[in-house]
């Protein structure tokens, strides 16, 4: 079936480095999610993308989408306290009313 | 505009009960979902309804039955509860479809003892 696989599973590094996490999917996707998830809370939405090889910027937030619209990554610059949370990639299901949540990169971030 | 309300926050159960966890949105989606969450598994989708009148099964939805009361409402019955369904239970909806930003409510946080 679908699967949307997610690495690593978590990951600690000290403010100011740099953090990113890949997205694999076993089928092409016709477009891709990320979510994020701080502590105690619920996921947030936080950009999709469509088109093969996209690469969308939000301040130190970079995601990419494959060329073969079967991977993804999302890259934070110079991390800060504030990106702790567990990030979340989600593709469609077959069904194309539903998504398949990866498992999620736990991010730690120690000033 | 509360966007995804779900009741109760917290709930602990003993095994065989039932219970009803339920789920209202406000911004006239089509969509909506209930997922499980559990440490290291990520969100896993435990049915959804893809429109007023329809509902279908997601990855694990034994041990569960639903139902989308009216475009606004989907409630989620555990009709015996067990201990491998504790768990955080997270509602979400959208305007249409897989293409359409999921909100997510606060979340309810089930012990089943």
């Amino acid at each position: 079936g679908q699967q949307v696989m997610q690495i690593p599973q978590y990951q600690h590094v000290q403010e100011g480095e740099d953090f990113t996490t890949y997205c694999n999917s076993s089928t092409t996707l016709s477009n891709i999610q990320w979510y994020k998830q701080r502590p105690g809370g619920h996921p947030v939405f936080l950009i999709q993308l469509v088109k093969s090889g996209e690469v969308k910027k939000q301040k130190r937030l970079t995601f990419q989408f494959g060329e073969a619209k079967k991977n993804s990554s999302l890259h934070i610059t110079a991390t800060q306290t504030t990106d702790v949370g567990t990030y979340f990639c989600a593709g469609p299901r077959n069904s194309g009313y539903a998504l398949n949540f990866g498992k999620g990169t736990s991010l730690l971030v120690t000033p | 505009n509360a966007g995804v309300t779900q009741t109760p926050k917290f709930q602990v159960l003993k095994t065989g009960q039932s219970m009803t966890l339920q789920c209202a949105q406000d911004m006239n989606h089509n969509s909506m979902y209930w997922y499980r969450q559990d440490p290291g598994m990520g969100l896993r989708l435990i049915y959804y309804s893809a429109s007023e009148g329809t509902t279908d099964k997601g990855e694990v939805p034994n041990g569960y039955n639903v139902s989308r009361l009216n475009k606004r409402e989907f409630s989620l019955r555990l009709e015996s509860a067990a201990p491998s369904q504790t768990s955080v239970y997270f509602c979400a909806s959208s305007e249409q479809g897989s293409t359409d930003t999921q909100y997510f409510g606060p979340g309810t946080r089930l012990t089943v003892l």
